[in-house]
């Protein structure tokens, strides 16, 4: 099965730059989208297709791609934006949807 | 306003069926395909599957294969998923999701709050 690698944990203080990553063979070729989810909340789409912002998303928040690892990056961080990150892929192979198993950021 | 709510959660033994629904407004229903995600307690995020705009095509995850199917009525704006042979496994918030466009393969903008499915006897 198609499987997308984040790190389970991530602890800043504010003003930090947070860094994601998301790992998986062949996401090179795949457009990569991240969402922000916050305690008892649906998830919010904040970077689609690799690197593009939804309206109303600040600009602190960026994506990238290199090979097979995708990042979002979120520079100083604030209080409200800790979170679960979640990266998602469309595996075109398979005509399924894969999401990366999260990443919790938490401000110290 | 794009608005998404699902319904039709609650406690169900094991073995047995549910059927969830997700009421859509804001948006042409009819020209989007619409998914289901789910989400364990204190887990992340499951994909469940997808419908096409005009119910013509669906894809699921090979969790759900064979179990669940999903169904809709344009005419009432409203998406289902059904549910068979429950298991504990199952025991999650569904949400339903809107892709940015019409098609299947984009990122999903609007999600439903959920319906919270437990499998317990």
């Amino acid at each position: 099965s198609y499987v997308l690698t984040q790190s389970p944990s991530v602890s800043l203080a504010p003003g930090q730059t947070a860094r994601f990553s998301c790992g998986g063979n062949n996401i090179a070729s795949e457009s990569v989208h991240w969402y922000q989810q916050k305690p008892g909340q649906a998830p919010v789409l904040v970077v689609y297709d690799d690197s593009a912002r939804p309206s109303g998303i600040p600009e602190r928040f960026s994506g990238a791609k290199a090979g097979n690892t995708a990042t979002l990056t979120i520079s100083s961080v604030e209080a409200g934006d800790e979170a679960d990150y979640y990266c998602q892929v469309w595996h075109s192979s398979r005509d399924l949807w894969v999401f990366g198993g999260g990443t919790k950021l938490t401000l110290l | 306003q794009v608005q998404l709510v699902e319904s039709g959660g609650g406690v169900v033994q094991p073995g047995r069926s549910l059927r969830l629904s997700c009421a859509a407004s804001g948006f042409t229903f009819s020209h989007y395909d619409i998914h289901w995600v789910r989400q364990a307690p204190g887990k992340g995020l499951e994909w469940v599957g997808v419908i096409s705009y005009d119910g013509s095509s669906k894809f699921y995850a090979d969790s759900v294969k064979g179990r669940f199917t999903i169904s809709r009525d344009n005419s009432r704006n409203t998406l289902y998923l059904q549910m068979i042979s429950l298991g504990g496994e199952d025991t999650a918030v569904y949400r339903c999701a809107k892709p940015r466009s019409g098609s299947n393969y984009e990122a999903f903008d609007y999600w439903g709050q959920g319906a919270l499915v437990t499998v317990s006897s």
